[in-house]
């Protein structure tokens, strides 16, 4: 069975900062690995994926995340953070050839002037 | 680019009541699912389908059944509406990796 932990439920942080939302799954099998946003009052916005290739991936919104085998993590980062990403982060895991998705709790970003 | 649409954004039920929620997705897209979103829970799979009139139990199936005739649409009933189903229902389709998901449906039980 997948599991995934975001390791921090809020992340407050000023605008202009970079900023690191934290991802670790559990699996036993090949993986893809995502991050979704959520708006407040939204439904969730892929951000990026990582399927197979390079562990740098480039999303929208000037977000990145590097998948790391060994340590079996997704992080994600950004180098400078707007007030309009004050929103909620998800990182999912799922298994190759399989469409089911587990997702972490979520990571609230609140940024502020 | 994909759209997932749900036929309503906010509800408001009675205890007791037959509650039907709608997905419609225009992709074509093999799979579909449903989700109810809580505060410090994330996302907790009810069902999904991976074609039409085939359906698999998600995480939560307790309270609800499924539905999906067509394609394209992917029904979610509450049998029977209790307060414990007050929640945020998001539906969301996928040709097999990455889910697309609709605007969600904040659902009030009373």
């Amino acid at each position: 069975a997948q599991s995934v932990t975001q390791l921090d439920s809020q992340v407050p942080v000023f605008e202009e900062a970079p900023v690191e939302l934290r991802c670790n799954y559990s699996s036993s099998v090949s993986v893809y690995l995502f991050w979704y946003v959520q708006y407040p009052n939204q439904g969730l916005q892929l951000l990026l994926k990582y399927l197979s290739g390079s562990t740098l991936v480039k999303g929208i919104n000037g977000f990145e995340a590097e998948f790391n085998k060994s340590q079996t993590s997704f992080h994600l980062r950004k180098p400078s953070v707007h007030i309009s990403d004050t929103a909620e982060y998800f990182c999912a895991v799922g298994e190759s050839g399989y469409s089911t998705l587990t997702f972490g709790k979520g990571t609230m970003l609140l940024v502020s002037p | 680019d994909v759209k997932v649409t749900q036929s309503s954004r906010y509800l408001v039920k009675r205890t007791g009541e037959k509650v039907f929620l709608e997905c419609v997705q225009d992709m074509d897209h093999e799979n579909m699912f449903w989700y109810r979103q809580d505060p410090g829970l994330g996302l907790r799979l009810i069902y999904f389908s991976y074609d039409v009139k085939m359906k698999e139990k998600g995480d939560i199936p307790e309270g609800y059944s499924v539905s999906r005739e067509k394609k394209e649409r992917f029904s979610l009933i509450l049998e029977s509406a209790s307060t414990n189903q007050t929640s945020m229902y998001l539906c969301a389709s996928s040709p097999l990796s990455e889910q697309y998901f609709g605007p969600g449906t904040r659902l009030t039980v009373t």
